[in-house]
């Protein structure tokens, strides 16, 4: 089944720390991912996609197929990087194309 | 643009009351999407329109739930009648697809309903 896991419902690291939220997917096929963040008081917005191999925030993350993982990494947390982050798979499931998100991973950076 | 609008955004009911979540999409797109929000659950897709048809609705959970989208610019939620169970944050979402590119991509969000069944 298409699945979308992110095994941590919470993450609480040091500001300067590095941070790393973990995904793992499940898809018979070459999926698209992304991430997805919820800052405070703010709407679900796209933070990155994998096709775009881009760095935003100073977040990062790498496809890697052989893991099925899109872990999202950054080197040095910041305070204003607390939010609720969700990875997400673009994909044909069910014989439909799809948006499936993980459960999401709320991130806090202590001062 | 102001965005996705969803109306309105918070809803307090008493069980077995119909319940209707509004959304008005960004213009120019032509694919939305309900999805409902839950400690447990996380992000489900309830179900989504592609050209004001609805494509797949296999994520809504029984009969109590239904969707409309009469036009381009208007899509509702119902639910009737309504359980404590529903209460959850209702997000509606909206993208263009040119068709044969893949659904999903950048979803824009609206800022949600939260729904509270007593």
């Amino acid at each position: 089944a298409q699945r979308v896991t992110q095994p941590e419902k919470l993450l609480s690291v040091f500001k300067g720390a590095p941070v790393e939220l973990k995904c793992n997917y499940s898809y018979s096929g070459s999926p698209e991912l992304f991430w997805y963040v919820q800052y405070s008081r703010q709407r679900l917005q796209l933070l990155l996609r994998h096709i775009s191999r881009e760095s935003i925030k100073g977040f990062t993350a790498d496809l890697n197929k052989g893991e099925t993982s899109f872990h999202l990494k950054k080197p040095f947390a910041q305070e204003e990087d607390s939010a609720m982050y969700y990875c997400a798979l673009s994909g044909l499931i069910q014989g439909a194309q799809k948006l499936v998100f993980g459960q999401g991973t709320r991130l806090t950076i202590n001062p | 643009d102001a965005g996705v609008i969803q109306s309105p955004r918070h809803e307090v009911t008493e069980m077995g009351q119909e319940v209707t979540l509004r959304c008005k999409p960004i213009s120019g797109h032509n694919s939305l999407f309900w999805y409902r929000q839950t400690m447990m659950r996380g992000l489900e897709l309830l179900i989504y329109f592609n050209n004001n048809v609805p494509i797949d609705d296999s994520g809504m959970p029984e009969d109590r739930f239904s969707a409309k989208m009469p036009n381009a610019s208007f899509s509702t939620l119902k639910i009737q009648p309504s359980e404590p169970r529903d209460s959850a944050v209702y997000f509606c979402a909206s993208t263009f697809n040119s068709g044969g590119a893949r659904i999903g991509g950048e979803q824009f969000f609206g800022p949600g309903t939260r729904l509270t069944v007593l």
